[in-house]
């Protein structure tokens, strides 16, 4: 099994960005998919991508294509998503999870004026 | 992109009643499927993957059948603290996708 803790809560402004870690302890790391998952007040469960670090290739949904980054570093075992042009409609949220299903803690993002 | 349907919406049940709970995939996911608790203001709760596989410290009234593309999770005699919401996870490939949850109430 594999610990997740993930970075502390945000507020920010609409346009700006946001970029959330995600940092994994025990198990391996670099050959397990890191998944990004967000929820909004009162909705279900979005993922928006995902990484495999050993191959660096992430693939993002189409929903937020142009506007979401996904990396992660091996060396320190840390996962990041960076998420661009903020909206109002990006207060949610934001879950790590492995592709074995440990889920980080979750990293609440206010986007607000 | 796998279409996950989850029914029915609602649930009112009574403490000792069993709970059944039903999640539909537009295409096969082999057994990849996960159901999760969540209760407000608390992350998912993993309950079972693999389909029917429960995870470490989930009672054993709480279980999971089915494969390709019906599932069900059972709740065989339903306690005051199972309320929440229920989520299906279809995790057989990107994208993953969610059901649009089940909110069981206690009756």
């Amino acid at each position: 099994q594999v610990l997740l803790v993930q970075s502390g809560a945000e507020v920010k402004t609409p346009g700006s960005s946001v970029k959330v870690s995600c940092k994994a302890s025990g198990g391996s790391f670099s050959t397990y998919a890191i998944n990004w998952v967000r929820q909004a007040p009162g909705q279900g469960l979005e993922w928006m991508g995902g990484i495999i670090p050993v191959f660096d290739s992430p693939y993002y949904a189409q929903t937020f294509q142009g506007r979401i980054t996904i990396t992660a570093d091996a060396s320190t075992r840390t996962a990041y998503m960076n998420l661009m042009r903020l909206r109002y409609e990006d207060t949610a949220v934001y879950y790590c999870a492995t592709e074995a299903l440990d889920w980080g803690q979750g990293t609440q993002v206010t986007v607000s004026s | 992109e796998t279409m996950m349907t989850q029914s029915p919406a609602t649930l009112s049940v009574s403490p000792g009643e069993r709970a059944t709970l039903s999640c539909r995939a537009s295409q096969s996911v082999s057994s990849n499927l996960a159901w999760y608790q969540q209760k407000p203001g608390q992350a998912p709760r993993l309950l079972i993957s693999g389909a029917s596989t429960t995870t470490t410290g989930i009672p054993a009234r709480f279980s999971g059948s089915g494969s390709g593309t019906e599932f069900t999770l059972t709740i065989s005699s339903l306690q005051s603290e199972d309320f929440g919401v229920y989520y299906c996870q279809q995790y057989n490939k990107w994208p993953w996708t969610f059901g649009q949850g089940t909110k069981v109430e206690i009756k």
